[in-house]
């Protein structure tokens, strides 16, 4: 199994507050994601990196900012939760190689905002 | 864009054989992939399709054709443990993103 850990794996929280979600990879993949996983969406994509500091937006990026300043941690920060961003957010990573390329998941972490 | 739609859920018996549809709509293509998630977990990778045809992995197949924007995942003596739910994926955005389709949940019966 790829290398990579989220935490915190659940959290609850109340609307307004900022909260953090991390992505910790050993595998040394050049790209990470972040997506969100909604009953009747599918998987979503929030924000991807291909590279430190190198980040870009995804389909459904309002509400939600990124930061890697290293290669092993993406950061997903709700600068201030609601209750629409109650979700499960995985975290991917790939190693950037087109179209044949396999993305790899983490566990997730499930998220409630009250 | 690109939009990739699915059956929400099929049943099937322990032992048969199951089809998954994806018909997909997309601005540039290169192929379509699958991913297995069960209840709880994370999405793993099961197939890619780059070409038209079938590609065989032991019991699950996947068939792509591009003429129809269409492809499916098969997948034969179905096991109680292959409940969960698939999704079909496209690369867009050079090939290093994915955009999933909404997912098919699979029940498998005794």
């Amino acid at each position: 199994d790829a290398g990579i850990t989220q935490s915190p794996r659940h959290k609850v929280t109340e609307t307004g507050t900022p909260v953090t979600l991390r992505c910790h990879q050993t595998e040394n993949h050049r790209y990470m994601y972040w997506y969100r996983q909604d009953p009747g969406h599918g998987l979503r994509l929030i924000h991807y990196s291909y590279g430190v500091k190198d980040t870009d937006k995804g389909e459904v990026s309002d509400g939600y900012s990124v930061s890697r300043s290293k290669t092993e941690d993406f950061l997903l920060t709700l600068e201030s939760a609601t209750s629409s961003q109650t979700s499960v957010y995985f975290c991917a990573i790939s190693e950037g190689l087109g179209g044949t390329d396999t993305q790899y998941f983490g566990p997730g972490t499930r998220l409630t905002v009250l | 864009g690109q939009s990739l739609e699915q059956p929400s859920e099929v049943t099937a018996v322990e032992g048969a054989i199951v089809q998954i549809n994806c018909t997909y709509q997309t601005s540039g293509f290169y192929g379509l992939s699958w991913y297995q998630q069960h209840d709880g977990g994370a999405p793993t990778f099961l197939s890619y399709n780059a070409l038209d045809g079938l590609e065989e992995t032991g019991r699950f197949s996947s068939f792509l054709s591009r003429s129809d924007s269409y492809g499916y995942l098969l997948l034969q003596e179905l096991q109680m443990k292959d409940s969960a739910s698939y999704f079909c994926a496209a690369p867009t955005g050079g090939g290093n993103k994915l955009t999933f389709g909404t997912g098919t949940q699979l029940k498998v019966e005794l």
